[in-house]
Parts: C-alpha cells; sequence; structure tokens
C-alpha cells in the first residue's frame, strides 16, 4: 500500500525559528511535492521535485526551501518562520507524468 | 499562467439531495484528477478523466469532462453524510513533472 509520512501531524514553532517539515515516501516515486492549505485558497504549490537533488518553485515559494537528498525524502525549511506562516502543510507524491499524487496526513504549523 | 476557478465554495444540502461542483480551467487541459478530502483528513485521488466528452461513474459519483477539454463537474447523486467533506479538481495542463493546479475546493456538508 502506498504509503506518504510525515514527521509531525502538529508542530508549535517561535517567530524567528528554523523550522523544518520531513516527508518520506516508500514507493520509489520521481516527483515529490509540498503544499500549504488555508482555508478558502484551496492547495497551494510551495516547491516540488522531480529528481534527488532537483527542484522547481511553485506558485508561492517566498520564505521557503526544500532538500531532496535521497529520492525518498523531501524536506521543507522555513528559514526564519513568521505568524502568517501558520498553516496545513501538505507533502504529496507521485510518478512521473501528471500521475496520482498520494498526500502525507499533513502537518498543521502554529507560529506564535 | 493556467487559472483554476471552482464553483461553488460551499453547498449544505439535505441528505437525499444531490450535489454538484464544477471546474472551469482558462487553458485547454491534458486531464483532469478530482481528489476528496474527509475533515481532518488529507486528500485522496477519486478519479482521473482523459478523453474530451469523457463521463465516468463511481456508484453515485458522476464526474464529466467538457468537449472542450476546459471544464469539468462532479455530481453526487442523493448524498449521504459520508459524502461530506470537499472536493478539489486538480487540472493538468500537460506540464512536465506532474505539477497539478488545484481548485479552490467546494466544501459540502450534508445535514441528516
Amino acid at each position: 500500500d502506498v504509503k506518504v509520512t510525515q514527521s509531525s501531524r502538529y508542530l508549535v514553532k517561535r517567530t524567528g525559528e528554523k523550522v523544518f517539515l520531513e516527508c518520506v515516501q516508500d514507493m520509489d516515486h520521481e516527483n515529490m511535492f509540498w503544499y500549504r492549505q488555508d482555508p478558502g485558497l484551496g492547495l497551494r504549490l510551495i516547491y516540488f521535485s522531480y529528481d534527488v537533488k532537483m527542484k522547481e518553485k511553485g506558485d508561492i515559494p517566498e520564505g521557503y526551501s526544500v532538500s531532496r537528498e535521497k529520492k525518498e525524502r523531501f524536506s521543507l525549511i522555513l528559514e526564519s518562520a513568521s505568524t502568517n506562516q501558520t498553516s496545513m502543510y501538505l507533502c504529496a507524491s507521485s510518478l512521473v507524468g501528471g500521475n496520482i499524487q498520494y498526500f502525507g496526513a499533513g502537518t498543521r504549523l502554529s507560529v506564535l | 499562467g493556467q487559472q483554476v476557478m471552482q464553483i461553488p465554495q460551499y453547498q449544505h444540502v439535505q441528505e437525499g439531495e444531490d450535489f454538484t461542483t464544477y471546474c472551469n480551467s482558462s487553458t485547454t487541459l491534458s486531464n483532469i484528477q478530482w481528489y476528496k478530502q474527509r475533515p481532518g483528513g488529507h486528500p485522496v485521488f477519486l478519479i482521473q478523466l482523459v478523453k474530451s466528452g469523457e463521463v465516468k461513474k463511481q456508484k453515485r459519483l458522476t464526474f464529466q469532462f467538457g468537449e472542450a477539454k476546459k471544464n469539468s463537474s462532479l455530481h453526487i447523486t442523493a448524498t449521504q453524510t459520508t459524502d461530506v467533506g470537499t472536493y478539489f479538481c486538480a487540472p493538468h495542463g500537460g506540464t512536465s513533472y506532474g505539477k497539478l493546479t488545484f481548485g479552490q475546493g467546494t466544501i459540502l456538508t450534508v445535514h441528516p
């Protein structure tokens, strides 16, 4: 069975802290994605990666960076967390070519 | 870039009533996917439509892809409380790396 695991379900951080959100998939998928979900705004793509060490900016990359050192792991980094980054963060993975995306359970991040 | 409009944003129905959500794109699509997110859950893939004018059914759910491949709809017949959740369309414009643009979602509430 397909599995995408996000390291934390809930996270509370202080403004200015460096925050790491981790995502691991066990399906040998090439593509991995980070989204944030806010009420009324749907799913907005932050960054995606189509191969190890390869990354592309999504629609809202400002304030975020990513790392993909291994195929199964895709990390989202908030260099200096701000209150407007309080949100639900969802990781997803897929095979190449626009295929089905499989989502993790999400991490609800609160920045105080 | 690709613009996606999903309507309505909210829909409240009595159990047993029908429900429809619409997805419109500004550009011709390669294919479109639909996802469902239960309250407190993560998006889960429902179906993918590829052909112009395609109609697919899953029990009480009917999915349609427009003839011009610019719009799609999801219709639920005789809603049940288990249908509660947010329904997202995810058009794929044929770009590389499997990147999807998600609609804003339609939040469905079903009153027993």
